[in-house]
């Protein structure tokens, strides 16, 4: 089984309605982060936590929300959808083993996001 | 705040071709580097990574070495098969390990 999953895997929604994205972690990482990935841009950080109760802002966190549900949980909420937050959604995990920003983050297969 | 630049794509080689991708950082400090691949259909994984200045990071035939005088952490293969077709990303992090990526380089290997 792998050990970041995400549902659903595709979804298409139209303007306007509010969708969640479930991230799921069985590698037991305190550390959770929501990218975007765009054509041509990378991926973009969303929003991340350190732990169940830190929650902080990424670079692109406007329409979007999240809520760390446990330690292995962390969703991705749009509330009012619109086209421009049509693309690839990764989540990815991370733990603290050393503080010198040298961990590797691991992944989730992402879930690719249409709004019409 | 800290950006990473890689050449763009999309890069087409035949295979056992020589394979070079270029990624130039800019930091504050001397950060560690990565380079991640994602495979058709599927997230990102760890490709290699250097922790420090000089430090070369290899991972399945691929290198790359940290060079802060030109600011680069170039990735390269000697021969590439067709199963390296993916797309690479050079990424940085920041401080609690949130990652700074690259554009992201396609590459395509023809038999």
């Amino acid at each position: 089984d792998a050990d970041v999953t995400q549902t659903p895997r595709n979804r298409i929604t139209k303007t306007g309605k509010r969708i969640m994205l479930e991230c799921s972690q069985t590698k037991g990482h305190d550390r959770m982060y929501w990218y975007r990935q765009d054509p041509g841009l990378g991926l973009r950080l969303i929003y991340y936590s350190f732990d169940v109760k830190d929650i902080n802002k990424g670079e692109i966190s406007d329409g979007y929300s999240v809520s760390r549900q446990a330690q292995a949980k962390f969703s991705l909420s749009l509330e009012s959808a619109i086209p421009n937050q049509t693309a690839l959604y990764f989540c990815a995990t991370s733990d603290l083993v050393s503080h010198t920003n040298t961990d590797t983050q691991y992944f989730g297969p992402g879930t690719r996001l249409t709004v019409l | 705040g800290n950006s990473v630049t890689q050449m763009e794509g999309p890069v087409t080689l035949s295979e056992e071709a020589f394979l070079t991708i270029n990624c130039t950082y800019t930091a504050t400090g001397y950060p560690s580097l990565f380079w991640y691949v994602q495979y058709p259909g599927e997230g990102l994984q760890l490709l290699l990574k250097a922790t420090k200045a000089d430090d070369k990071g290899s991972n399945k035939g691929f290198e790359a070495t940290y060079r802060k005088e030109t600011t680069s952490f170039h990735l390269e293969k000697g021969s590439v098969q067709v199963s390296d077709s993916a797309v690479y990303f050079c990424a940085q992090p920041e401080y609690g390990n949130k990652l700074v990526f690259g554009a992201g380089t396609i590459l395509r290997v023809k038999s």
